[in-house]
């Protein structure tokens, strides 16, 4: 069964810090796996993009990272700033079916 | 550039009372998508269309049922709604196939409370 798992649930940390948020997906083959940010009562807002080919991304403070062997993702951010406290989901495209497939999110608060 | 947008953004209903929420989006995309976001759990797609007059079931549809009559117009419709449809209604267009590219632009979320 395609899956994505994100840990971990939820993490906080002090303004200024660096963090990492992780994501365990059994999707195969995929095509593309995405981070997006969805901040409290919005909509999700993509971060990155990344292809089985890829192996880092970045955009700003935040860097993606891709094992497509292990089947792992990771989100860096670094030098944490009160406006990243949000919710955090990875998602994976299944293009067998046609499908995007949702982890849970990781909430993320940011502390002063 | 408003992007997309729900209407309305919080309703209340009480069991078996129908509605609809409309998403509008300016951006010209074909495929467009209804999801709900309940807590702990990944978004889930309800229904989702591949162009204008088309439509087709995701996930979890039973309850719902939805209309692409213009291209920049989706609705979702409760026909009855129960308790189990508490919930953040989340709607989504895309340039082409999320599948393919996976980038979905959503709304700003209708929050539903059914009593």
């Amino acid at each position: 069964k395609n899956q994505v798992e994100q840990s971990p649930q939820s993490l906080i940390i002090l303004e200024g810090k660096n963090c990492t948020l992780q994501c365990n997906y059994t999707v195969s083959p995929f095509s593309n796996l995405r981070w997006y940010k969805q901040d409290t009562g919005r909509g999700p807002v993509s971060l990155t993009i990344m292809t089985f080919s890829e192996n880092t991304k970045s955009n700003g403070r935040y860097t993606a990272t891709l094992d497509a062997d292990t089947k792992q993702s990771s989100l860096h951010i670094t030098a944490s700033q009160l406006s990243d406290s949000a919710s955090y989901i990875c998602v994976v495209s299944a293009p067998q079916g046609g499908k995007l497939i949702f982890g849970q999110g990781t909430e993320l608060s940011v502390k002063p | 550039n408003a992007g997309v947008t729900q209407t309305p953004k919080f309703r209340v209903l009480k069991t078996g009372q129908s509605m609809t929420l409309l998403c509008a989006q300016d951006m010209n995309h074909e495929y467009m998508y209804w999801y709900r976001q309940d807590p702990g759990m990944g978004l889930r797609l309800i229904h989702y269309s591949v162009g204008e007059g088309t439509t087709a079931k995701g996930e979890v549809p039973d309850g719902y049922n939805v209309s692409r009559l213009k291209k920049q117009n989706f609705l979702l419709g409760l026909e009855s709604a129960a308790p189990s449809q508490t919930s953040v209604y989340f709607c989504a267009s895309s340039r082409v196939s999320g599948a393919n590219t996976g980038e979905l632009f959503f709304g700003e979320g209708s929050r539903l409370t059914v009593l």
